[in-house]
């Protein structure tokens, strides 16, 4: 069964740091890799997916690595900013039945 | 506009009385899932549908019912609703092959 895992669940730093959050997983027969974030009592907004096949994924200031035999992928966000506080979530597809299965969040707070 | 909606966005009710909360997307995906998000638990699996008259249960299928009469419904179906479906449920789908899932914008149940 897979399960996915993020460590540390808070995270609070000054504005304009570059910080990586983490995520590890257990199989690593997966599809792809996805990194959502999720604003309090909102819906879940795609960030990066990283196919199976594929390392990493870039969108602006977010770069998204997989390394499918170590079981980890990390979310690189450059030059932070108070806007990026939010609860950053990954989740592996796996499976017939295109479960994802979600880590529990990481909450990032940003300072000004 | 691409999304996928969820109506209500916000239930109360009470106990054993039946209720169905709507999901749509306007995307022509063929896979159409469920999820709950309790604290502390992360966001669960409840049912999914890879197409048309075809869904499977996910991790925490019971007290659930679902149907997929149509490419664009997915309705979610409690029963007899109890105090432990208080949650907070969102809908998502994606096309067939390991794609982005697109998430609605979430319903939170209270069960009384």
């Amino acid at each position: 069964k897979q399960e996915v895992t993020q460590i540390p669940a808070a995270l609070s730093v000054p504005e304009g740091e570059n910080l990586v959050l983490n995520c590890s997983f257990t199989d690593s027969a997966i599809y792809n890799l996805q990194w959502f974030r999720q604003d309090p009592g909102k819906g879940l907004t795609s960030l990066l997916l990283i196919q199976s096949s594929q390392r990493e994924q870039t969108s602006g200031r977010l770069n998204a690595s997989l390394d499918k035999s170590s079981g980890r992928s990390t979310l690189y966000i450059a030059a932070s900013q108070p806007g990026d506080s939010a609860t950053y979530l990954c989740a592996a597809l796996t499976g017939a039945n295109s479960k994802l299965t979600f880590g529990k969040g990481i909450t990032l707070s940003v300072r000004p | 506009e691409a999304q996928v909606t969820q109506n209500p966005r916000y239930l109360i009710t009470v106990t054993g009385k039946k209720l169905t909360v709507t999901c749509s997307q306007n995307m022509n995906h063929e896979y159409m899932s469920w999820y709950r998000q309790d604290p502390g638990l992360g966001l669960r699996q409840i049912y999914y549908s890879m197409n048309v008259e075809v869904t499977d249960k996910g991790d925490v299928p019971e007290g659930y019912k679902v149907s997929r009469k149509e490419k664009r419904n997915f309705p979610l179906i409690l029963e007899s609703p109890s105090p432990n479906q208080t949650s907070l449920y969102f809908c998502a789908s994606h096309p067939a092959g390991a794609d982005t899932q697109y998430f609605g914008p979430g319903t939170r149940l209270t069960v009384l």
